[in-house]
């Protein structure tokens, strides 16, 4: 089945810092990937999509400044958390998929904690 | 994306069927319905998905209705490791919802 790996798992970062998480699908070609965060206890809240080789989409209210991503191919986005401070905190998730097919796959997430 | 609405827990004997229904009244002709799961602190795990005909898998069934305004997730003898945060998305979106916490019983 499709499998999508999500790198690193957990990061801890120095507030003021920049941290990227990978998004990789390693049995398949992506050509819609999703960016979600979760607090503790809540759903999913989706940030942004991201089509391959264009600009992503950014939901209202999440900053395309300070969350810079990139889908340059069929197999990898990236999230750039830039100048992370505690409020960042927070479980990322990322799915793979073409749309209308199978659905989406998701990544196992990453756990960003800013001290 | 249609918006969907799905009660905020269930409880279920193990080993009897768990029957999760959502509700998509908004949902467009060609939109698909999906229900995944998520485990606590992992990435969620997909179950199926159907347009407009009734779908059966190795871990659940999904029917939905005949105006395509509600379905419901099936897991027909529900276990312990079945208990989990469900969701139903419809649309390409993949807005999610809040789900249901459904707590399989001993």
């Amino acid at each position: 089945g499709a499998v999508v790996s999500q790198h690193p798992s957990w990061v801890i970062c120095k507030s003021g810092t920049s941290v990227k998480i990978e998004c990789r699908s390693l049995d398949f070609q992506a050509t819609t990937m999703f960016w979600y965060r979760q607090f503790p206890k809540q759903s999913l809240m989706l940030m942004a999509t991201s089509n391959e080789g264009s600009k992503a989409t950014y939901e209202q209210g999440v900053e395309k400044d300070k969350f810079l991503i990139n889908h340059a191919s069929l197999t990898l986005s990236t999230l750039t958390v830039t100048s992370a401070h505690p409020e960042d905190s927070s479980f990322y998730i990322c799915s793979a998929g073409v749309p209308g097919l199978y659905g989406y796959t998701f990544g196992s997430g990453t756990r960003l904690t800013v001290v | 994306d249609a918006k969907t609405t799905q009660p905020t827990s269930m409880d279920c004997a193990e080993g009897r069927a768990a029957n999760l229904p959502c509700n998509h009244s908004t949902i467009s002709g060609n939109e698909y319905v999906y229900w995944y799961r998520q485990i606590h602190s992992q990435g969620p795990q997909y179950i199926i998905h159907g347009l407009k005909n009734n779908e059966t898998n190795e871990m659940a069934s999904l029917i939905i209705t005949e105006d395509r305004k509600s379905s419901t997730l099936i897991l027909p003898h529900a276990t312990l490791r079945d208990t989990a945060v469900y969701y139903c998305i419809a649309g390409q979106n993949f807005v999610f919802g809040p789900g249901t916490r459904l707590s399989v019983l001993p």
